[in-house]
């Protein structure tokens, strides 16, 4: 079964900084892989994911995600970050093959500071 | 277009008491989804249907919990009876159909948050 791990479970960045929260997958092939993100009384919105093909990925509201297979990793990345980005961030991995799981990791709640 | 919607938006009940969930998918979503969110932690999935079919509930505990989709659109989460480790925010999201399932984009609703005292 396929798993994830966000390693860091609280970030605080400066508006106008960069910012990159980790993710780490384990599954046997190269699996389906999102972000997700969630504001304080708000449903979970899909930022980006990836398939195949080019592996960095660009989402909305200016986030992108590179994957690197020889890491397990599938890190997000935001060049400047805004205040409106404060929210909660889920990395999930979708197995490719029916029947099995979709696995949301813990999550990185992001502060960001005026 | 009209998102997922789900309700009640929120639930308080004591403990060995039943509750049930409803939610209504996006028009034309054949897969649905219901996930349970514990506090401080990512949603875990516990049933997801296609059409009317369950297709994976390897997640839900079944000693307690049921769910239903009997006309392919809406679906009704149940728990009975309600333990105190039930508290949780229940979420539904729903998706186009696909032959892999999970390379559709998932689209989420608000989530019913429930408190068992």
């Amino acid at each position: 079964a396929q798993s994830v791990t966000q390693p860091d479970i609280h970030i605080t960045v400066s508006e106008g900084a960069s910012l990159e929260l980790r993710c780490n997958y384990s599954y046997g092939a190269t699996p389906y892989l999102f972000w997700y993100v969630q504001s304080p009384g708000q449903g979970l919105q899909l930022l980006l994911k990836y398939f195949s093909g080019d592996t960095l990925v660009q989402g909305i509201k200016g986030f992108e995600a590179e994957f690197k297979r020889s890491q397990s990793s599938f890190n997000l990345r935001k060049p400047s970050v805004h205040w409106s980005d404060a929210a909660e961030y889920f990395c999930a991995v979708g197995a490719r093959n029916y029947g099995q799981n979709f696995v949301f990791g813990p999550g990185t709640r992001l502060s960001v500071l005026p | 277009e009209a998102g997922v919607v789900q309700s009640p938006r929120y639930k308080i009940i004591e403990k060995k008491q039943p509750v049930a969930f409803w939610c209504n998918p996006i028009s034309g979503h054949n897969t649905l989804y219901w996930y349970r969110q514990n506090l401080g932690q990512g949603p875990e999935l516990l049933i997801r249907y296609e059409n009317e079919e369950a297709v994976d509930d390897s997640q839900l505990p079944k000693d307690r919990f049921s769910a239903e989709r009997l006309k392919g659109v809406d679906s009704t989460l149940k728990i009975q009876p309600a333990e105190l480790g039930d508290s949780a925010v229940y979420l539904c999201a729903s998706s186009l159909p696909k032959s892999n399932s999970y390379q559709e984009t998932q689209y989420f609703g608000p989530g019913t948050r429930l408190l068992v005292l």
